[in-house]
């Protein structure tokens, strides 16, 4: 149990262009998603923690209108970079908590995804 | 925010040694989690302990916790070559885990 999908795996996309991840809970219900995005060898950032039905709360140095989070339903959310450039090149992970569960504190992390912005 | 910041930065062990990990981290904590990565994938999650317990197990995994401190460590008994990755302690303290740099670990047959 407790599996949590990401799509698309990977992607490559010119720059200028805006790309959305999507990030599904594929056996619970997540009452609250994180996306991550992390950089080669480096640990994972936090960049933002939306919860199902609310705006995200997006961390300091993080730009809300270029990282577009979604939760619309218990089960999906999206992350949209928009007008990506190369700097955005990066591996960004979801993960998932039911914080209406007996294991609240656990999260539930995606595959990821690359993004290759050219 | 805080961060679990993980000693060594990386490891190399023979296979059926044990790896031994610390993290330290900065202010009062619910809990700790411990994270395994295997090179470009997403985090498995290995273990939680909680502010009150001291020690934890499972499997060939050991962990221990010490508030006082401030610091925890994670023993990997019996390494395999398996276990290579990069482990990541996150201190939770807002339902939010702010992960360190990890260790790399790496486990030579």
């Amino acid at each position: 149990g407790a599996v949590v999908s990401q799509h698309p795996s990977w992607v490559i996309c010119k720059s200028g262009t805006s790309v959305k991840i999507e990030c599904r809970s594929l056996d619970f219900q997540a009452t609250t998603m994180f996306w991550y995005r992390q950089f080669p060898k480096q640990s994972l950032m936090l960049m933002a923690t939306s919860n199902e039905g609310s705006k995200a709360t997006y961390e300091q140095g993080v730009e809300k209108d270029k990282f577009l989070i979604n939760h619309a339903s218990l089960t999906l959310s999206t992350l949209t970079v928009t007008s990506a450039h190369p700097e955005d090149s990066s591996f960004y992970i979801c993960s998932a908590s039911d914080r209406d569960a007996e294991s609240y504190n656990e999260q539930f992390f995606g595959p990821g995804t690359r993004l290759t912005v050219l | 925010s805080q961060q679990g910041e993980e000693d060594p930065q990386a490891l190399s062990i023979q296979e059926g040694e044990n790896a031994t990990m610390n993290c330290s981290y900065k202010t009062s904590i619910n809990n700790l989690q411990w994270y395994r990565q295997n090179s470009g994938r997403g985090l498995v999650h290995l273990i939680l302990i909680r502010s009150n317990e001291r020690e934890k197990h499972s499997g060939r995994l050991r962990v221990t916790l010490d508030t006082s401190k401030k610091s925890s460590s994670l023993l990997i008994t019996a390494s395999r070559a398996a276990d290579t990755a990069s482990y990541f302690c996150a201190p939770d303290e807002t339902d939010k885990l702010i992960f360190g740099t990890g260790t790399r670990l790496q486990v030579f047959p």
